[in-house]
């Protein structure tokens, strides 16, 4: 089945650092999302873009859509401990299913 | 308290064993889904169902089975398990399909 390629994989980081994650598709997604997944928990959303070229942002986490609605970035400003986890990306497939396609995660840790 | 609640969290069997997970949800939600979670491949939907009479097919839907005869179960059956099936199993649900999905706590599977 068809993945999200999301980079990097994994990254240090000091604490109080900016982070950036990006995830790229070979076709078209009309809804674009980002989760974090903390040990042991499912994972949870942060923020969901639903138009190409949408900026938003949820506190320290800023999301965009991008142009081709293929890909999306996720920043994290100003890192915190509690930022640790893996991040997801996943987009939403409605042409004749409606089915979940996710990344495959940037483990991010941050070091204080 | 709203939850989707998945049972067992943890689970050892063996090959050919027959096996359901059960995923239920109180918050009267439309969309529920399965993702099997592997390293280094994030999460993959397994089936997802729009509602009580639609059931469609993920990614990764060989081995496993569904159903969804009340809005708020959707148990996952392994008719026959083999190794390969070894992963970590979320159930999700949404209000509907282009809403926050909410994540089970997960379930632990080993396939001897």
């Amino acid at each position: 089945g068809q993945q999200l390629n999301q980079s990097p994989q994994s990254m240090f980081i000091q604490e109080g650092e900016d982070v950036s994650m990006n995830c790229t598709s070979s076709s078209i997604f009309n809804t674009w999302l980002w989760y974090k997944q903390d040990p042991g928990e499912g994972p949870v959303l942060l923020i969901a873009l639903y138009k190409a070229g949408e900026l938003t942002s949820n506190g320290r986490l800023t999301a965009q859509f991008g142009i081709t609605r293929k890909d999306s970035f996720l920043n994290i400003s100003a890192s915190i401990p509690s930022d640790v986890g893996i991040y997801f990306c996943a987009g939403l497939r409605t042409s004749g299913t409606y089915k979940y396609i996710f990344g495959t995660g940037t483990r991010l840790k941050v070091l204080a | 308290e709203a939850q989707v609640t998945q049972n067992p969290r943890y689970l050892i069997t063996v090959t050919g064993k027959k096996l359901t997970v059960t995923c239920s949800q109180n918050m009267n939600h439309e969309y529920m889904s399965w993702y099997r979670q592997d390293p280094g491949l994030g999460l993959r939907q397994i089936y997802y169902s729009m509602n009580v009479e639609v059931t469609d097919k993920g990614d990764v839907p060989e081995g496993y089975k569904v159903s969804r005869k009340e809005k708020r179960n959707f148990p996952l059956i392994l008719e026959s398990p083999s190794p390969n099936q070894t992963s970590l199993y979320f159930c999700a649900s949404s209000k509907t399909v282009w809403e926050t999905q909410y994540f089970g706590p997960g379930t632990r599977l080993l396939v001897l």
